[in-house]
């Protein structure tokens, strides 16, 4: 089993709607966890930190349940340009040192 | 400003050559990765610098593969005797909080293809 893992998808939305998907660790010693967005053929680029009170940035709503280690990540009123890959990011501490580790990513569709 | 630049673009090599892949990370920038990405999977860590401090290499999939980092800034990745499986996005990401706390701001890439 995979550290981090994500439905790969791809989930096709009409536009407008709102859509979720979650991203399960496995490690409990995770302390710090990301969503990160990558559009095709591009590089990854961060849409929000999660934090452990939950929080909303716009459309965005990103909430993390520790009891059930999983974080998820909430779209509403979906656009076009909404449509991407969205990464999941873990950074726990192996010994001495930090670690990160990156879900393989759920795609995101919104149609017309 | 000026994002993480890295170079070349693409590259294409013979399965058996060496190949040296450049990151310019945003200036100031304290922390430093690379991670390479085949077709469809997600980010594999593969080695992380922060300051001074001793790399972490634990990324690395063989001896075949190094990295270095000269003044805290510009960073290469070298890979000897190319196998067809290095066929990859290699990606260099640069932020300015270690620990690996803190926002990565990613390169473009370089698409490496070995024949």
């Amino acid at each position: 089993r995979k550290e981090v893992e994500q439905d790969p998808g791809p989930f096709n939305v009409p536009e407008g709607a709102t859509v979720a998907f979650n991203c399960t660790y496995s490690n409990s010693a995770s302390q710090s966890f990301f969503w990160y967005r990558q559009d095709c053929r591009k590089e990854p680029k961060l849409l929000m930190s999660v934090y452990s009170s939950g929080n909303e940035d716009g459309r965005f709503t990103a909430q993390l349940n520790r009891a059930s280690q999983y974080i998820s990540l909430l779209i509403r009123d979906s656009k076009l340009s909404d449509s991407a890959t969205y990464l999941c990011v873990v950074n726990r501490r192996g010994g001495s040192n930090y670690q990160l580790i990156w879900g393989a990513g759920t795609k995101l569709i919104i149609k017309p | 400003g000026a994002g993480v630049s890295q170079s070349p673009s693409n590259k294409v090599t013979e399965k058996g050559k060496d190949v040296e892949l450049r990151c310019d990370p945003i200036s100031g920038h304290t922390a430093l990765y690379w991670y390479r990405q085949s077709l469809g999977q997600g980010l594999e860590f593969l080695i992380y610098f922060q300051g001074n401090s001793a790399p972490d290499k634990s990324g690395l999939p063989s001896d075949r593969f190094s990295a270095e980092r000269t003044g805290g800034s510009v960073s290469t990745l070298t890979i000897q005797r190319t196998q067809q499986e290095d066929s990859a996005v290699y990606l260099c990401a640069s932020s300015p909080l270690g620990g690996m706390a803190g926002e990565q701001f990613f390169g473009p890439g370089t698409r490496l293809t070995v024949l």
